[in-house]
């Protein structure tokens, strides 16, 4: 199947800090991206939806001024967790698919901690 | 909105039987179902979906059936084995609107 890539693997930021997580389709070109939470033994939680050139499309109660999402490139895909606090602290994991194409791939995940 | 209400939540199954996981789904416009495995702090991984157009599918010892009128579709494993033991989500999507996820079920294969 096609690969997804996440960087970094897991980040610990002090609290009021800015963090960057950067997820690339690494063989196909994602017209879609999608950033996912998920809290311990819990299921996945859609945070916001975009396609290459266009602004994002948040889920309900996610601040988009608080996790900002670039989708500048075919292949590349930014979430930026601005001002983090420790409730921000979870397992963030990107998604990719390409047009015309039902299958969706997962990034193996950012673990972030904010102390 | 889509809703899939996925069960059981925890399934544990002596090594060599077999386990199957259940979900509904809400919106009749879905078409497209797919199945993930996730293992503790990795990615999910996709191990077989099905479409609208299709009553079931099979890959090794992984199948799928999708019951169109009642709104439900099922994983079932065969002949399991350690390995099998992750968590698995089910998903439904309708056309190009967002991939909505069960709750998950914690399978765990007893050796």
């Amino acid at each position: 199947g096609a690969v997804v890539s996440q960087h970094p693997s897991w980040v610990i930021c002090k609290s009021g800090t800015s963090v960057k997580i950067e997820c690339r389709s690494l063989d196909f070109q994602a017209t879609t991206m999608f950033w996912y939470r998920q809290f311990p033994k819990q299921s996945l939680m859609l945070m916001a939806t975009s396609n290459e050139g266009s602004k994002a499309t948040y889920e309900q109660g996610v601040e988009k001024d608080k996790f900002l999402i670039n989708h500048a490139s075919l292949t590349l895909s930014t979430l930026t967790v601005t001002s983090a606090h420790p409730e921000d602290s979870s397992f963030y994991i990107c998604s990719a698919r390409a047009a015309n194409s039902d299958t969706q791939y997962f990034g193996p995940g950012t673990r972030l901690t904010v102390l | 909105g889509e809703n899939v209400e996925q069960h059981p939540s925890t399934l544990s199954v002596q090594e060599g039987d077999s386990a199957v996981i259940k979900c509904t789904y809400s919106d009749s416009a879905s078409n497209y179902f797919p199945w993930y495995k996730q293992e503790l702090g990795k990615r999910p991984q996709l191990i077989i979906d099905i479409r609208s157009n299709v009553g079931e599918k099979k890959d090794q010892r992984i199948a799928v059936t999708l019951n169109k009128t009642a709104k439900h579709f099922s994983l079932h494993i065969t002949e399991t084995q350690p390995e099998d033991s992750a968590v698995y989500f089910c998903a439904a999507r309708a056309g190009a609107q967002k991939l909505v996820f069960g709750q998950g079920t914690r399978l765990t294969i007893n050796p």
